[in-house]
C-alpha cells in the first residue's frame, strides 16, 4: 500500500501570507496526486488533480506541483476562507485510493 | 448541475449492517465517463476510501474493508448503495458519496453533504 505523509500537521499563518503544504509518497506515483480542501462541517472539495491541474472554479491562488514522490500545494495569498484542512490523495494504485493524514491551515 | 444526497439510518447496533443510499440528481449514472465512490471520516479524523463503482456495476473495495462492504447502483432509481456489515464502534463515521470523471485521474469533484453513521450497542 502506498502511504502518503503530509507535513506540517498544522500551519499557522495570517491572511495574505503564502502557504506551502507538502505531501510525500512512500513510492513513486508519477503525477497521480489529488488535493482536497475541507472546511469545518463540510464535505471535501476537489482543488487539484493530476498533481497540477486546477479543478473547475478553483481560484488561481491555488497551485500544485511535483511528481514521483514529492508534491506541494501552494496558496499564494491566504484568504479568510482558505483556513481549512487539506488532504492529498493518490490514485497510482487505481482503483485503490489512499489519503494523507491532512494539514490544517489555521489563523495565527 | 450534478448533486448527490446520502441517506440512511443514523444509529445502528454493533454487529449489524449499515445500509446507505446516495441519490443522484441527474442522468450521470448512465454516463461511462463517470465513476462513483464512497468515503468515510471518523469524528475528528481523516478521510478513508471505502470503494469505487462504475456505471456497469464493476466495483473495487478498500482491502481493509473488502470482506464487509458491498457497493451497488440502480440507474433506474438514480441511486448508489453502500452496505457495511459486522459493525463495530470503529465504524462510526460521516459517510460520503462522491463522483468523478475519468479525465480527473482519480479525483472526485462532486460530493454529497455526508451522513453520520453511529454504531452503538
Amino acid at each position: 500500500e502506498i502511504v502518503l505523509t503530509q507535513s506540517p500537521g498544522t500551519l499557522s499563518l495570517t491572511p495574505g501570507e503564502r502557504a506551502t503544504l507538502s505531501c510525500r509518497a512512500s513510492q513513486s506515483i508519477g503525477r497521480y496526486l489529488v488535493w482536497y480542501q475541507q472546511r469545518p462541517g463540510q464535505a471535501p472539495r476537489l482543488l487539484i488533480y493530476d498533481a497540477s491541474i486546477r479543478a473547475t472554479g478553483v481560484p488561481a491562488r491555488f497551485s500544485g506541483r511535483g511528481s514521483g514522490t514529492d508534491f506541494t500545494l501552494t496558496i499564494s495569498s491566504l484568504e479568510p476562507e482558505d483556513f481549512a484542512v487539506y488532504y492529498c490523495q493518490q490514485r497510482n494504485d487505481w482503483p485503490a485510493l489512499t489519503f494523507g493524514g491532512g494539514t490544517k491551515v489555521e489563523i495565527k | 448541475q450534478l448533486q448527490l444526497q446520502e441517506s440512511g439510518p443514523r444509529l445502528v447496533k454493533t454487529s449489524e449492517t449499515l445500509s446507505l443510499t446516495c441519490t443522484v440528481s441527474d442522468g450521470s449514472m448512465n454516463d461511462k465517463s463517470y465513476y462513483w465512490g464512497w468515503f468515510r471520516q471518523p469524528p475528528g479524523k481523516g478521510l478513508e476510501w471505502i470503494g469505487t463503482i462504475y456505471y456497469d456495476g464493476t466495483s473495487y473495495y478498500n482491502p481493509s474493508l473488502k470482506s464487509r462492504v458491498r457497493l451497488s447502483l440502480d440507474t433506474s432509481q438514480k441511486q448508489l448503495s453502500l452496505s457495511l456489515s459486522s459493525l463495530t464502534g470503529a465504524d462510526t463515521a460521516i459517510f460520503y458519496c462522491a463522483s468523478g470523471r475519468v479525465y480527473m485521474v482519480g479525483g472526485f469533484d462532486v460530493w454529497g453533504q455526508g451522513t453520520m453513521g453511529v454504531v452503538s450497542s
